[in-house]
């Protein structure tokens, strides 16, 4: 099955500095990687996703880069904000409707990341 | 847009009590239905699926099970709860066209 990991576990950068995560996955087959932040108590929420036809998303100071050949993809957050602090969490998954089977979703073991005013 | 609702949102009960925990979705129909457990706030543990009504597969045996008896309402339960069940459960829907993956807020379950 699919292996996604995850670095690093904890960040702190200062704010306005960017932060960078990064996410390893093992399933060649894996053609779907979202990205989610969670705060303290809370549901994750969908931040970012790629899909394996483009290499590069953004909108707005978040990006997320993927190299399938290295099966390897990073979220990027630039001029980081405190309230930019949460938990990170990496997904891999497959596009498409298995009928016994279902979508099932690998995540990453999550990055804490702090923003220093 | 695609909404989960869960509740309660935080329970504590005693060990060997009984444990039923509701999900429902709403702004989609026939979504693919998950339950994760998350310990300590890192770590989403996938317990069950399902990609229709009457459709479970467990990917963790233990003493929880769940049900999907109408298309947007996903049951996680137990009938004897330990003290390992303790954590945050989050319950998750995926649209089949995108694949995108949305949460509920989540229920805090203390098992004392």
């Amino acid at each position: 099955g699919e292996n996604v990991e995850q670095h690093p576990s904890t960040l702190s950068v200062q704010e306005g500095d960017s932060a960078v995560i990064k996410c390893t996955y093992s399933d060649s087959a894996s053609n779907y990687f979202p990205w989610y932040k969670q705060e303290l108590g809370k549901g994750p929420q969908l931040i970012i996703d790629i899909r394996s036809n483009v290499g590069e998303k953004k909108d707005q100071r978040i990006a997320v880069t993927l190299n399938k050949t290295a099966k390897h993809f990073s979220l990027h957050i630039t001029e980081t904000q405190p309230e930019d602090s949460a938990v990170y969490f990496c997904a891999a998954s497959t596009v498409g409707f298995r009928a016994n089977t279902g979508n099932q979703f690998y995540f990453g073991t999550g990055t804490s990341l702090t923003v220093i005013p | 847009s695609q909404t989960i609702h869960q509740w309660p949102a935080t329970l504590v009960q005693p060990v060997g009590s009984p444990l039923s925990l509701e999900c429902t979705v709403e702004g989609t129909s026939n979504p693919n239905l998950y339950w994760y457990r998350q310990a300590a706030g890192r770590g989403l543990q996938l317990l069950f699926y399902s990609v229709g009504i009457g459709q479970i597969s467990s990917e963790v045996p233990q003493n929880l099970s769940a049900s999907r008896p109408q298309d947007r309402q996903f049951i996680l339960s137990s009938k004897k709860l330990l003290l390992s069940d303790s954590g945050f459960y989050l319950c998750a829907g995926a649209l089949l066209a995108s694949n995108e993956q949305f949460f509920g807020p989540g229920t805090r379950l203390t098992v004392l």
